[in-house]
């Protein structure tokens, strides 16, 4: 079965430094990725995409995601953080084991960016 | 553009009642879906459409009908409330199921309390 797993529950930085949110999945066919974001008391919103080709993916608001087939990850990324970053991110895979009917989302971790 | 609409975005039910959570999309996309979101445990799908009259369990559908008769309106049924369908609700949708390169627009939930 496809799974995604976020390993921290939490990740906290200050503003301006750089931020990583990790995500690890497994699948047994190609992998379609997603991360979607979550403001407070809102809906999910869609981040950016792999799918395939370039390893380095860019999305809104200023982040990237780097796909590492080998140690089967898909870490989200931003050079410079800032306050308004602070939200709850989830990653997902889209499961193609069952036609692609369903996307698996991770637990989520929340970043505080700190002033 | 609408997108997802969802309503109501809050309510609170006695044990043993019924309701509709209701979803509406603007953007002619053929996939619905219903997820619930709880703490630690990201999102889990309910029920899923791929099409007008068509429908599909997802991951936790007990205690949950859908239907749906239209491409636009996916509504999620309550048959008897209970203390664990406290939860809050979203409504996601997509352009194609089949194609696993589409993301997903979510509504901005509905907060359910049974209470």
């Amino acid at each position: 079965a496809q799974s995604v797993a976020q390993p921290e529950d939490q990740v906290n930085v200050a503003e301006g430094n750089p931020l990583t949110v990790k995500c690890t999945y497994s699948v047994s066919g190609n992998p379609y990725l997603f991360w979607y974001v979550q403001y407070p008391n809102r809906g999910l919103q869609f981040l950016l995409k792999y799918i395939t080709g370039d390893n380095l993916v860019k999305g809104s608001y200023g982040f990237e995601a780097e796909f590492n087939k080998s140690q089967t990850s898909f870490h989200l990324k931003k050079p410079s953080a800032l306050v308004s970053d602070s939200a709850l991110y989830f990653c997902a895979v889209r499961d193609m084991d069952t036609g692609g009917f369903k996307t698996i989302f991770g637990a989520g971790t929340r970043l505080f960016v700190k002033a | 553009n609408a997108g997802v609409t969802q309503t109501p975005k809050f309510q609170v039910l006695k044990t043993g009642q019924s309701m509709t959570l209701q979803c509406a999309q603007d953007m002619n996309h053929e996939y619905m879906s219903w997820y619930r979101q709880d703490p630690g445990m990201g999102l889990r799908l309910i029920h899923y459409s791929v099409g007008a009259g068509i429908t599909d369990q997802g991951e936790v559908p007990n205690g949950y009908n859908v239907s749906r008769s239209t491409t636009e309106d996916f509504p999620l049924r309550l048959l008897s409330a209970a203390p664990s369908q406290t939860s809050v609700y979203f409504c996601a949708s997509s352009y194609s199921y089949a194609d696993p390169t589409y993301g997903y627009t979510f509504g901005s939930g509905t907060r359910l309390t049974v209470v």
